[in-house]
């Protein structure tokens, strides 16, 4: 089925270990995000990228990075995993036009920091 | 600062009636409006947007309500079923750049059978 793939789909994590979250999209989409949800906080936008070999910061950035070596592929690192990075974490994809579509999103992956 | 509020955390409704989901904005820069609905362990789904130059669209049984003036819209869901029962993000973007989208924290509707 089409859409966007994210690995894994729980991680548990120790405090100052580290981990890649993959985002694979098979949609031929531009733009990719990451977000976190977390309780009262709504998704936030962690970083993003308008195509291949372009990476931005979004709204909480700070701990996370990220790399697009390939179009279908979004990849979060996290360096060095702190308990405040406990969240649910979501891929998505768009076309670059905002016409109608929105977001295609990843089923998520549920990460807790101990 | 959030921009887009649901100040509704929840909302119970009856099967057969209106379920009314409501969310402003603070961005005067926002011109695009969308929808998304989130069951649990799943990623949200994309369900219905509006253009600032609208004032209403509508999709079967879900329209989406903007009152620019007010800075408010607000998603009517007629007539509610229990399968419509999930969380549902407000979301807006503005003009320019790239495609940002900001959402807001999310209301959970219960359609009760």
């Amino acid at each position: 089925n089409a859409g966007v793939t994210q690995t894994p789909k729980f991680r548990v994590l120790k405090t100052g270990q580290s981990m890649t979250l993959l985002c694979a999209q098979d949609m031929n989409h531009e733009y990719m995000y990451w977000y976190r949800q977390d309780p009262g906080m709504g998704l936030r936008l962690i970083h993003y990228s308008v195509g291949e070999g372009t990476t931005a910061k979004g709204e909480v950035p700070d701990g996370y990075n990220v790399s697009r070596l390939k179009k279908q592929n979004f990849l979060l690192g996290l360096e060095s995993a702190a308990p405040s990075q406990t969240s649910v974490y979501f891929c998505a994809s768009s076309y670059p036009s905002r016409a109608n579509y929105g977001y295609t999103f990843g089923s998520g992956t549920r990460l807790t920091v101990v | 600062d959030q921009q887009v509020k649901q100040n509704s955390p929840s909302l119970s409704v009856q099967e057969g009636r209106i379920s009314i989901l409501n969310c402003d904005y603070t961005n005067s820069m926002f011109d695009y409006f969308l929808w998304y609905k989130k069951y649990p362990a799943e990623g949200p789904t994309f369900l219905i947007s509006i253009s600032s130059i609208k004032d209403k669209n509508e999709d079967g049984r879900f329209t989406v309500f903007l009152n620019k003036s007010a800075k408010h819209l607000s998603l009517h869901i007629v007539p509610s079923q229990p399968g419509d029962s999930a969380v549902y993000f407000c979301a807006a973007s503005a003009r320019g750049g790239y495609q940002k989208v900001t959402f807001g924290i999310g209301t959970k509707l219960q359609v009760i059978p």
